[in-house]
């Protein structure tokens, strides 16, 4: 069973300072890397995709992989009260073509 | 602008009752997905379609649930006979083809049981 795991959390973090979320998986094939937010009562919605090794940015959010390490992290910089959510990592399974998701962490910004 | 649809937003059900749920994806996206979300399971993967064939739905209990693409433009998924642990948000995704393809989620059926 190919797994995808993330620290539940409570992530508690003060506005204005950088929020990191981390992800490892199993499967050392995995070649597509997603992170959604998903807020209470909402559904998941795509934020950001990696698919090389290294950081992608894009405005305050910047993915990392690490295929070496099987590890996946998102960086919030300048965290907004508005960031709080659910951030749901999801690493695509290319034998099965489909998403696998972890559990979730929860994060919240404190103004 | 393209979104996944899915229909209806809420329902309420006694148990026994047949529940259909129903997703228009993305137009040209050719993967579909059903997911479930829990408080205590988070998102479980039910059902998959491409190309409007079943790829897997290992995660479906086989006797009460069933999955269907009968169009492009649209995937069922249907319970029968409902129980209240059936109770969860249901969410249909949607996405394009290749390995590398990202999901796309509709707004969810909150699905009560009672």
């Amino acid at each position: 069973q190919k797994e995808v795991e993330q620290n539940s959390g409570p992530l508690s973090v003060p506005e204005g300072a950088i929020a990191s979320l981390n992800c490892t998986y199993s499967d050392r094939v995995s070649q597509s890397f997603f992170w959604y937010r998903q807020y209470s009562g909402k559904s998941p919605e795509l934020i950001m995709s990696i698919y090389s090794n290294g950081d992608k940015e894009d405005g305050r959010f910047t993915a990392q992989l690490n295929k070496a390490s099987q590890y996946v992290s998102l960086l919030i910089r300048d965290s907004q009260p508005s960031d709080s959510a659910t951030y749901l990592c999801a690493v695509n399974d290319q034998g099965a073509q489909k998403l696998v998701f972890g559990q979730g962490t929860r994060l919240t910004i404190n103004p | 602008d393209a979104r996944v649809t899915q229909t209806p937003r809420d329902k309420v059900t006694e148990m026994g009752q047949e529940v259909t749920m129903r997703c228009q994806p993305i137009l040209g996206h050719n993967t579909v997905f059903w997911y479930r979300q829990t408080m205590m399971q988070g998102l479980e993967l039910l059902a998959y379609f491409r190309n409007r064939a079943p790829l897997d739905d290992s995660g479906m209990p086989k006797d009460r649930f069933s999955a269907e693409m009968p169009d492009a433009t649209l995937a069922t998924l249907k319970i029968q006979p409902s129980e209240p642990r059936d109770s969860a948000v249901y969410f249909c995704a949607s996405g394009g083809t290749g390995g590398l393809t990202e999901a796309f989620f509709g707004q969810g059926t909150r699905l009560t049981v009672v």
